[in-house]
């Protein structure tokens, strides 16, 4: 089946400052890449997907890449603020139908004020 | 709000007694799922449906059952709890189709003793 590997486990940034977020995947027929977000206590929300037949997209200070050669995807996001700490969770769908999703471990992401 | 959810929100238990957590969903969409999340593991897929009486097991699925009577309905059943199953659980749903994307359940935070 998929396995997903997601690094860093924690990431602490100053405010306004860059913050990215890499997973691997392992099964190349995975087609469909979505990264959640899941504040303290509650459920994790997608924030952003991108789909193999695109290598970037963008959502005003997030943005996703994805290259399917070396099977990487990244989370990008710019201008970090208090709010977006959180835990990050990247996922992919393997080949497989039923949507299932695989997620990768989870990033602790820490803004600083 | 999201259309789905689960109950109950917190529960104790003592090891060996059976348990029945229950995800309910107003969106009417055909995919459902139930993941467990434990730091260091992300959210890992216990078993999934993928239409009325339309089952299937996911990786973690040894102690679990699930059963789907309806579409909005979606059962799963510690057979005999153990402490490794103390875990926070959550159910997703999804629409299927071109639409991957997951909508979450508010989870439940299951302890056994």
């Amino acid at each position: 089946g998929e396995n997903v590997e997601q690094h860093p486990s924690t990431l602490s940034v100053q405010e306004g400052d860059s913050a990215v977020i890499k997973c691997t995947y392992s099964d190349s027929a995975s087609n469909y890449f979505p990264w959640y977000k899941q504040e303290l206590g509650k459920r994790p929300q997608l924030i952003i997907d991108i789909r193999s037949n695109v290598g970037e997209k963008k959502d005003q200070r997030i943005a996703v890449t994805l290259n399917k050669t070396a099977k990487h995807f990244s989370l990008h996001i710019t201008e970090t603020q208090p709010e977006d700490s959180a835990v990050y969770f990247c996922a992919a769908t393997g080949g497989t139908s039923y949507g299932k999703l695989t997620f990768g471990q989870g990033t602790i992401l820490t803004v600083h004020p | 709000d999201a259309g789905i959810t689960q109950s109950p929100r917190h529960k104790v238990t003592e090891t060996g007694t059976p348990v029945t957590l229950r995800c309910h969903q107003t969106e009417n969409h055909r995919y459902m799922y139930w993941y467990r999340q434990d730091p260091g593991h992300g959210l890992r897929l216990i078993h999934y449906s993928y239409g009325v009486k339309d089952t299937d097991k996911g990786e973690v699925s040894d102690g679990y059952s699930v059963s789907r009577s309806k579409t909005e309905d979606f059962l799963l059943t510690l057979e005999s709890a153990t402490s490794s199953q103390t875990s926070v659980y959550f159910c997703a749903i999804s629409e299927g189709g071109q639409n991957y994307g997951y909508t979450f359940g508010s989870g439940t935070r299951l302890t056994v003793v």
